[in-house]
């Protein structure tokens, strides 16, 4: 199966900047995806990365280690609204279609 | 701009009875999936669909089953529901292929279905 780690919850304040990590322990690894879910919402789709790196999206960059098996989710200048369940997922090359979802990270920001 | 739709928000069901969770998407997808959320467990994967007519089972399949006829409706049939299927349940949809993007999930609006 995938073991995909990531922290419970996480706290931070309005402006600061917070990291998100996820781990990852994958046969045929293929990208990671993370998406954000807003309490009572459906997930939408945040970033994708294939290759090792950073990949900046405006506040929110993700980057991807694949040797390390190893993502992280930034956000910069938080505000209250990032507040929301954050969800790592990987894919693997046999069974493209599918993701495999972490158990997400919940982010409070406070003012 | 609704691009999944899943017909019912909110269920309310007795044990025993059999129920049924449509969802519907207008983008032409090939892949569908049927999630359901549950505190501290995060999503799980019930059934997938790569194709019309085609089912794949995920990881949590028991006690649920799928029909897909039709390319742009995936449904999800408990035959007997049980207390322990209360449950927010999530119908996605994604392009398929090998292209960038292709496995980007969009997800319904959910329906939280309650079993007594």
């Amino acid at each position: 199966g995938q073991n995909i780690d990531q922290p419970t919850e996480m706290t931070a304040t309005e402006g600061a900047i917070v990291q998100i990590n996820c781990t990852y322990q994958t046969s045929g690894f293929n990208g990671l995806f993370w998406y954000q879910q807003h309490a009572g919402e459906a997930p939408t789709f945040l970033s994708y990365n294939v290759l090792d790196g950073l990949e900046e999206k405006g506040r929110f960059s993700s980057f991807l280690s694949r040797s390390k098996g190893y993502s992280y989710l930034l956000l910069k200048e938080l505000q209250m609204k990032d507040s929301a369940s954050y969800l790592c997922a990987v894919t693997r090359g046999s069974t493209l279609g599918r993701l495999y979802f972490g158990r997400g990270t919940q982010l409070t920001v406070w003012p | 701009d609704v691009k999944v739709t899943q017909s019912s928000r909110y269920l309310v069901k007795r044990t025993g009875e059999k129920v049924f969770l449509e969802c519907v998407q207008d983008m032409d997808h090939e892949n569908m999936f049927w999630y359901r959320q549950d505190p501290g467990l995060g999503l799980r994967l019930i059934y997938f669909s790569y194709d019309v007519k085609m089912k794949e089972k995920g990881d949590i399949p028991e006690g649920y089953s799928v029909s897909r006829e039709k390319k742009e409706r995936f449904s999800l049939i408990l035959e007997s529901a049980s207390t322990n299927q209360t449950s927010m349940y999530l119908c996605a949809s994604s392009l398929g292929g090998l292209s960038s993007g292709a496995n980007v999930l969009t997800f319904g609006a959910g329906s939280r279905l309650t079993v007594l």
